[in-house]
């Protein structure tokens, strides 16, 4: 069976400072990889997502993110970040013989300070 | 735009009553899912519904169980409400992936249930 580990719990950061968020998983199969954000008193919104090609994806906002096999990780990266980006970070991960379930990981608070 | 509705934002409830949680989407998707979500624990799958009255349990179905008599809507029903099940509860839906495919869940705005 898959899991998947979201190594914080909390990142606090500073406004145009860099920012990484570390997810990695476990699985036997093929997987595909998703990163959702979900904002104060709403529902999860798609951020990216690797289904298969480049290894590299990014959203329209900024963000990205590496899929490495070797290392079983999709690490989701922002050069500079906004207050704005002050959310809550999902990482999901389907296995190829699922029928499109995920698997979620714990989350990680993203705080933005100026 | 997909569109992932939850028939309410808050529900307050007793311990004992029967509890129903509806979800509506209007984007055809053969796949319907329920989540709870609690501090720490991220999002867990209660329950799974990939056809109109197809269904199949999730990580942690005890206490509820679900109807899907229509495509576009999927109910959650906890048959008697207790404590511990009060959380935010998030609907979700995407198209049918088969064996080498996958795509993203839409999300509802999520359901916060306390049980007194």
């Amino acid at each position: 069976a898959q899991s998947v580990t979201q190594l914080d719990s909390q990142v606090p950061v500073f406004e145009e400072a860099p920012v990484e968020l570390r997810c990695n998983y476990s699985s036997s199969v093929s997987v595909y990889l998703f990163w959702y954000v979900q904002y104060p008193n709403q529902g999860l919104q798609l951020l990216l997502k690797y289904l298969s090609g480049s290894t590299l994806v990014e959203s329209i906002n900024g963000f990205e993110a590496e899929f490495n096999k070797s290392q079983t990780s999709f690490h989701l990266r922002k050069p500079s970040v906004h207050i704005s980006d002050t959310a809550e970070y999902f990482c999901a991960v389907s296995e190829a013989d699922s029928w499109g379930k995920f698997q979620f990981g714990a989350g990680t608070q993203v705080v933005v300070t100026p | 735009d997909v569109k992932v509705t939850q028939s309410s934002r808050y529900l307050v409830k007793r311990t004992g009553e029967k509890v129903f949680l509806e979800c509506v989407q209007d984007m055809d998707h053969e796949n319907m899912f329920w989540y709870r979500q609690d501090p720490g624990l991220g999002l867990r799958l209660i329950y799974f519904s990939y056809d109109v009255k197809m269904k199949e349990k999730g990580d942690i179905p005890e206490g509820y169980s679900v109807s899907r008599e229509k495509k576009e809507r999927f109910s959650l029903i906890l048959e008697s409400a207790s404590t511990n099940q009060t959380s935010m509860y998030l609907c979700a839906s995407s198209p049918l992936a088969n064996m080498g495919t996958s795509y993203e869940q839409y999300f509802g705005p999520g359901t916060r249930l306390t049980v007194t």
